[in-house]
C-alpha cells in the first residue's frame, strides 16, 4: 500500500479564518514533506519532517504551521492567509530521508 | 541550491510513437526522481536513479541517469493516451531532504 490521503479534497476560506489540512500515511514512513504547487508551476518544499521533528522550514510565512502529532498524521494549520496563498498542497511521505518521496491527491486550497 | 532544466517544455505525439524527455542540472546530483502528475492531482513515482550510468525500466517507459549524474532522460516506447499528463524531474544535491524540480513536460497522446 503507497497511499497518502490528504483531506479535505478543497478549501475556501476567508482571510481571517483558521482552518487545518491533515495528511495521514500508515506505510510506516518516517519522513514526511508539504509542498505547494501553483497552477502550470513545480512542486515547491515548504516543511520536512523526519522522525516526527521539524528538520527543514524553507523560511516558510508563520500563518502556515505545521504539525506532525504522530509518525502517521502530519497537519498544516492555516491562519491569516492571503489570496496569493491560494495554491494545491501536496503532502508526500517517504521510508526515511533520502528515499522516494510517495504524494497525496493534494487540497485545493482558495483564500477569498 | 541546484535548478532543473527540463526539455521539451511540452510534447504532442501519435499514439504508437515512441518520445523522450530530457532533464539537466549543472550539479552533481544525488538522486533523480520522475514523476507523472495528472493536472491538479498528486505526483505519481514512477522511477529512481541515483548511480551513475544507472538505467531503470517498468512496463513502457526507461529512464537513464549519465556517468556524471548531471543529464537525465525518460523514454516511452509506444506511447498510449494513458501516458498523457505532466512529467516532473526532481532532484536532490545532497541527502534527499530538499527534492527541487525541472518545469515539466506536459505531454499528449493523441489517439
Amino acid at each position: 500500500d503507497t497511499e497518502v490521503t490528504q483531506t479535505p479534497k478543497h478549501l475556501v476560506m476567508g482571510m481571517t479564518n483558521k482552518k487545518s489540512l491533515k495528511c495521514e500515511q500508515h506505510m510506516g514512513h518516517r519522513a514526511m514533506y508539504w509542498y505547494k504547487q501553483k497552477a502550470k508551476k513545480p512542486p515547491e518544499l515548504m516543511f520536512v519532517y523526519s522522525y516526527e521533528k521539524l528538520s527543514i522550514n524553507e523560511s516558510v510565512p508563520s500563518r502556515f504551521s505545521p504539525e506532525c502529532p504522530n509518525s502517521s498524521l502530519l497537519n498544516l494549520h492555516l491562519h491569516a492567509l492571503q489570496p496569493e496563498d491560494s495554491a494545491l498542497y501536496l503532502c508526500a511521505s517517504s521510508l526515511v530521508v533520502g528515499y522516494e518521496q510517495y504524494f497525496g491527491p493534494g487540497t485545493r486550497l482558495t483564500v477569498t | 541550491s541546484q535548478e532543473l532544466e527540463q526539455s521539451p517544455q511540452s510534447l504532442i505525439v501519435q499514439e504508437g510513437k515512441n518520445l523522450t524527455i530530457n532533464c539537466t542540472s549543472s550539479k552533481t546530483l544525488y538522486g533523480l526522481y520522475w514523476y507523472k502528475q495528472k493536472y491538479g492531482e498528486g505526483l505519481i513515482f514512477l522511477m529512481m536513479l541515483q548511480k551513475g550510468g544507472e538505467e531503470k525500466s517498468h512496463e513502457k517507459i526507461t529512464a537513464k541517469l549519465d556517468e556524471k549524474k548531471q543529464q537525465s532522460s525518460l523514454h516511452i516506447t509506444a506511447s498510449q493516451p494513458s501516458h498523457a499528463g505532466i512529467y516532473l524531474c526532481g532532484a536532490d544535491e545532497t541527502s534527499g531532504s530538499r527534492l527541487t524540480f525541472g518545469e515539466g513536460t506536459q505531454l499528449t497522446v493523441n489517439p
